[in-house]
C-alpha cells in the first residue's frame, strides 16, 4: 500500500493563481479530509468527505473547494491564492470515525 | 467541543522517561483522548488512544485517571529520534470534531 499520497510536493503561486492539490489513497477508506498547518502551529481542518459525493466544510473552509467524484481521490482547489494560504497543506484519511487517521506528507505552498 | 491545553515545550535526556500531561476539563461521556506525534516536514502521526485507566503499545503508554479531567503520555527511555511534536486531542466521534492544538514540543538531548 502506498497509504496517502499528494503531489506536488512543493508549489510557488503568484497571488491570483488557481491550482489543484491532489490527494489519493489506496487503503479503501470512507473519510477524507484537508489540514493546513502555518509554521509553529497546529494544524486546522479546511474541508472533509465521508464518502463519495459527500463533502463538508471544516474550521477554515473559505478560499478552498473540493470534491469526492471517487473514493481514493479527494482534490483541493485554491480558486485564487492569497499570501494568507501560504502554508503547509496535508491531506488524511480513515475508516468512518475512526480515531486513527492516515496523514500524506504534505505539500508545502507559498503564494507570492 | 472539550479544549485541550498541553506544556507548550519540553526538554529531555536520551535514556530518560518522558511524561507530557494534557488538561481536558470539560471531556464528554463520549470522548476519546487520542495522541498523535508529528516529525518536522512530516503528518502527524497516531500513536495511541484510551478512555480510560491505562493503555500501552509498543510505543507508549497513556494514563487516564478516573475523573478523565488529564491524561498522561508516557514515552519509555526516549531517543533523539523521539523528539518531535506531540498533540493530544480528545475526539468523540462525527469526523469534523478533530481539533489539532499547538501541541507539546519534545527536545531530546544527547
Amino acid at each position: 500500500n502506498a497509504g496517502v499520497t499528494q503531489t506536488p510536493k512543493f508549489q510557488v503561486l503568484k497571488t491570483g493563481q488557481s491550482m489543484t492539490l491532489q490527494c489519493a489513497q489506496d487503503m479503501n477508506h470512507e473519510y477524507m479530509s484537508w489540514y493546513r498547518q502555518d509554521p509553529g502551529m497546529g494544524l486546522r481542518l479546511i474541508h472533509y468527505s465521508v464518502g463519495a459525493g459527500i463533502t463538508d466544510q471544516g474550521e477554515v473552509p473559505n478560499g478552498y473547494n473540493v470534491s469526492r467524484s471517487t473514493t481514493e481521490d479527494f482534490p483541493l482547489r485554491l480558486l485564487s491564492a492569497a499570501p494568507s494560504q501560504t502554508s503547509v497543506y496535508f491531506c488524511a484519511s480513515s475508516y468512518s470515525t475512526s480515531y486513527e487517521q492516515y496523514f500524506g506528507p504534505g505539500t508545502r505552498l507559498t503564494v507570492t | 467541543l472539550a479544549k485541550t491545553t498541553q506544556p507548550i515545550s519540553m526538554d529531555s535526556y536520551e535514556g530518560q522517561e518522558v511524561n507530557i500531561t494534557c488538561s481536558h476539563n470539560n471531556i464528554a461521556t463520549n470522548d476519546y483522548i487520542t495522541w498523535y506525534q508529528q516529525f518536522p516536514s512530516q503528518g502527524p502521526r497516531f500513536i495511541i488512544q484510551g478512555y480510560k485507566t491505562k493503555v500501552t503499545n509498543e510505543v507508549a503508554s497513556l494514563f487516564i485517571p478516573a475523573d478523565r479531567k488529564s491524561s498522561t503520555l508516557s514515552l519509555p527511555r526516549v531517543s533523539l529520534s523521539d523528539t518531535a511534536v506531540y498533540y493530544c486531542l480528545v475526539f468523540s466521534g462525527g469526523y469534523n470534531k478533530l481539533i489539532f492544538g499547538a501541541g507539546t514540543r519534545l527536545a531530546v538531548h544527547p
